[in-house]
């Protein structure tokens, strides 16, 4: 079955540690982007990218960082510079139906810094 | 600057009857608007589109109607399920393949046995 995979699911991290979350996909989707879901705010960019090597800051792109190296992963770290981790990370690719660029996501990982 | 906003955290409604959930936008450049549904601890999930082009998509249970001179679009559902309890954010973009989308909030709808 294709779809997106995203590891790990529940991840605790110390303060001040670095933490890089897995997104894998094999739905042969070119472009691939990372949001943040916390509780009120609907979903914000962190990170997409619409080809291999290459990739766009999204709306809150401070203290994250992403590679994407192959068309099918599109790994991001939680680097210390980003003051409230704590979240749900929802990974997702896209592609066009009829006029609509349409996101499949991942069933995402829950980041707590203790 | 919220461009997609879901003014209503939450809506409850009885089995059988409609649900209609609400999204303004503020950005007139959006050429496509979605619906998503979400389950908690799962990734949401896509169950309609509209094009600005159109007011009214229509796919089963499920009703999108846009209103361009508004921004407004809003989400029917007819007859509710129980099932159909869950998170749904509606989502706006514009361009081409791998552009972005902008969330809403999220409505949380409740549909009571």
């Amino acid at each position: 079955d294709g779809g997106i995979t995203q590891s790990p699911k529940y991840l605790f991290r110390k303060e001040g540690q670095n933490v890089t979350l897995s997104c894998e996909q094999n739905l042969n989707h070119d472009a691939m982007y990372w949001y943040r879901q916390d509780p009120g705010q609907g979903l914000r960019l962190i990170y997409y990218s619409q080809i291999v090597n290459d990739f766009q800051k999204g709306d809150i792109a401070e203290g994250y960082s992403v590679s994407r190296e192959k068309k099918e992963s599109f790994p991001l770290t939680v680097t210390s510079a980003q003051k409230n981790p704590t979240a749900f990370y929802l990974c997702a690719s896209s592609t066009l139906q009829g006029a609509a660029n349409v996101l499949t996501f991942g069933a995402g990982s829950r980041l707590t810094v203790l | 600057d919220q461009q997609v906003k879901q003014n209503s955290p939450s809506l409850s409604v009885q089995e059988g009857r409609i649900s209609i959930l609400n999204c303004d936008y503020t950005n007139s450049m959006f050429d496509y608007f979605l619906w998503y549904k979400k389950y908690p601890a799962e990734g949401p999930t896509f169950l309609i589109s509209i094009s600005s082009i159109k007011d009214k998509n229509e796919d089963g249970r499920f009703t999108v109607f846009l209103n361009k001179s508004a921004k407004h679009l809003s989400l029917h559902i007819v007859p509710s399920q129980p099932g159909d309890s869950a998170v749904y954010f509606c989502a706006a973009g514009w361009g081409t393949s791998g552009s972005r989308l902008t969330f809403g909030e999220g409505t949380q709808l409740t549909v009571n046995p």
